[in-house]
């Protein structure tokens, strides 16, 4: 039973415009959600998490947007750049322990 | 510099085989993780370590064992047991207490190929 999906696996997005990767979970216990970044034969590096007594949080180009009653989120990336090019993992803490769970990832293509 | 080191960073085997990966962390956290990452897939959880001489099973975590002797050091044996072991294997940290915002430091990964 995945808890956290990513139901889209891939997006391509044209250099410049909004990059748009979503998120859903079914716990609704979690209350911490992380996104990361990760290049091939990399680790994954952090990059942006929201706390689930907010709806949003910025950062440069960056924008995570939670919606709890959907148990849905999203991170938004404007404008998108090839260097944005990798696999973005969501993941969720529900804080009563020390564990993420991560959803499959979504891999963008930003093209030039 | 703070962080994750594993190695090595590729490694090849032959089958029935055992292999050790290393994972070492400076940042002074408690909790160490290993997970696996396979073609097209998510992250997916093998074992957990939160103190020291203490850890716990993951989601797959058959086929492969673990230490947790000192703070800094959380080594994964991927045993001959475990059937499908060619994958991207990934070493994380997290620090824990009240203030815990659960974010995993990850390390640069080590690639194992079963010949």
């Amino acid at each position: 039973d995945q808890q956290v999906k990513q139901n889209s696996p891939s997006l391509s997005v044209q250099e410049g415009r909004i990059s748009i990767l979503n998120c859903d979970y079914t716990n609704s216990m979690f209350d911490y959600f992380l996104w990361y970044k990760k290049y091939p034969a990399e680790g994954p590096t952090f990059l942006i998490s929201i706390s689930s007594i907010k709806d949003k949080n910025e950062d440069g180009r960056f924008t995570v947007f939670l919606n709890k009653s959907a148990k849905h989120l999203s991170l938004h990336i404007v404008p998108s750049q090839p260097g944005d090019s990798a696999v973005y993992f969501c993941a969720a803490n529900n804080n009563a322990g020390n564990m993420l769970t991560f959803g499959g990832g979504t891999r963008l293509m930003v093209k030039p | 510099d703070g962080g994750i080191t594993q190695s090595p960073k590729y490694l090849f085997r032959k089958e029935g085989q055992n292999v050790t990966l290393s994972c070492e962390q400076n940042l002074n956290h408690d909790a160490m993780y290993w997970y696996r990452q396979d073609p097209g897939q998510g992250l997916r959880l093998i074992y957990y370590s939160q103190i020291v001489n203490d850890f716990q099973k993951g989601d797959i975590a058959e086929g492969y064992s673990v230490s947790r002797e000192k703070k800094e050091s959380f080594p994964l044996t991927v045993t001959s047991a475990q059937k499908n072991p060619t994958a991207f294997y990934l070493c994380a940290s997290m620090t824990v207490g009240p203030v815990n915002t659960g974010e995993l430091f990850f390390g640069e990964g080590s690639r194992l190929t079963v010949l």
